[in-house]
């Protein structure tokens, strides 16, 4: 099956720092990724849509400046927590949607990044 | 608004026991739901879907799935599990198929551990 990769899988930074999550589709292009958020015993929470080539769509309550994602490329797309506190401690998931334009609505999930805040 | 409901946070299965987990959804229009597993450090993995068609879906790894449109639910079984399907288990809603709009949402999660 098509393979999603995520980096780092964890990562520990200090309060105020930003860190950068990359999310790549390994043997397809992705038009479309998704960033997901999942909290402890918690569902995925969709976090924003990410479009190659332009602007992301963030889901209600999350804030863009905080988190800045960039789908520069059919292959990746990074987000990026910008001055974390200790409450950005997640786990994050993005997938992609494979193929150009609109498709069947399989998604493919990256492996998650655990980030802990200190 | 769409939602997907787990009502079993944990369950426990002995090895070669079969298994049923719940999943019930609401959803303005015709669903298409999915399930999804997750092993420990690792993504999510498409198990099934469903959006039309026969109500008793196949998918991988010996699971299949039944929809009941009466009971909103789409409840997950295999006749005998074994050991590696311990993970995280997921039920998820979204819109048609080339809708063009991938959003899922998923339901809480259902921890399965098996016990020799």
């Amino acid at each position: 099956g098509a393979v999603v990769s995520q980096h780092p899988s964890w990562v520990i930074c200090k309060s105020g720092t930003s860190v950068k999550i990359e999310c790549r589709s390994l043997d397809f292009q992705a038009t479309t990724m998704f960033w997901y958020r999942q909290f402890p015993k918690q569902s995925l929470m969709l976090m924003a849509t990410s479009n190659e080539g332009s602007k992301a769509t963030y889901e209600q309550g999350v804030e863009k400046d905080k988190f800045l994602i960039n789908h520069a490329s059919l292959t990746l797309s990074t987000l990026t927590v910008t001055s974390a506190h200790p409450e950005d401690s997640s786990f994050y998931i993005c997938s992609a949607a494979r193929g150009a334009g609109r498709v069947t609505g399989e998604l493919f999930f990256g492996e998650g990044s655990r980030l802990t805040v200190l | 608004a769409q939602s997907v409901t787990q009502p079993d946070i944990h369950i426990t299965v002995s090895e070669g026991a079969s298994l049923e987990l719940r999943c019930n959804y609401s959803y303005g229009a015709t669903p298409y739901l999915f399930w999804y597993v997750q092993s420990p450090g690792q993504g999510l993995q498409l198990l099934l879907k469903y959006f039309s068609g026969d109500t008793l879906v196949q998918g991988i790894k010996g699971f299949e799935a039944e929809f009941k449109r009466s009971q909103s639910s789409f409840n997950l079984r295999k006749p005998s599990v074994h050991w590696s399907d311990a993970a995280e288990y997921f039920c998820a809603v979204g819109p048609p198929p080339n809708f063009g709009n991938e959003k899922l949402t998923f339901g809480t999660g259902t921890r399965l551990t098996i016990i020799p």
